[in-house]
């Protein structure tokens, strides 16, 4: 199993410019989640996918839309990029109904500047 | 959702067993309470989970008192290696939609 994959690793935008992130894991996860990461700062949740079909706002959804088109991707829509979200964009997934229900698997991150 | 709170920072030595505290008071009665570590430059990673008492695995023990208000983690003579941020994090993903990441204590190892 590849887990979860993010792409890009990095990107570098200029303001008002829209990106979609990517992120796909292959463990048949039904639940999905976005969160950013400011420096020296926790993670603060995004949007989330409780299943394909199914999305809902975190903490923190202005400015960014999601889809779950498939149980096994998720992406990440900026829509019209500002300096504010400069931030590292984790994506991570997580088998609700196993024993470790709260185990989630993370992505290696997209570090993502706004100019 | 249950709010935490965890020192900001700690230092230790290597070979050390060190504890890390967190608080939870509004802690529900289906919450779990869940720790993960992150490395800088990495998403973070499920180190422990557990609801009562005690929980130990390879890498970690978790201890959780009677009323379930707080827990400690508990690393066993640390490493190098463990210098990382570790989250406490409180709830029950198949009943509740959103977990929160507080901000984590940092844990300093030093030679």
């Amino acid at each position: 199993n590849a887990g979860v994959t993010q792409t890009p690793k990095f990107q570098v935008l200029k303001t008002g410019q829209s990106m979609t992130l990517q992120c796909a894991q292959d463990m048949n996860h039904e639940y999905m989640s976005w969160y950013r990461q400011d420096p020296g700062m926790g993670l603060r949740l995004i949007h989330y996918s409780v299943g394909a079909g199914i999305t809902d706002q975190g903490e923190v959804p202005n400015g960014y839309n999601v889809s779950r088109s498939t149980t096994e991707d998720f992406p990440l829509r900026l829509l019209s990029a500002a300096p504010s979200q400069t931030s590292v964009y984790f994506c991570a997934s997580t088998k609700r109904s196993s024993q470790r229900s709260n185990e989630q698997f993370f992505g290696p991150g997209t570090r993502l500047t706004v100019l | 959702l249950a709010k935490t709170t965890q020192p900001i920072s700690m230092d230790s030595y290597e070979g050390q067993e060190v504890n890390i505290t967190c608080s939870h008071n509004n802690i529900a009665t289906n919450d779990y309470i869940t720790w993960y570590q992150q490395f800088p430059s990495q998403g973070p990673r499920f180190i422990i989970q557990g609801y009562k008492t005690k929980v130990t695995n390879e890498v970690a023990s978790l201890f959780i008192p009677a009323d379930r208000k707080s827990s400690t983690l508990s690393l066993p003579r640390v490493s190098l290696s463990d210098t990382a941020v570790y989250y406490c994090l409180v709830g029950d993903m198949n009943r509740d939609d959103k977990i929160i990441f507080g901000k984590g204590t940092r844990l300093h190892i030093l030679p």
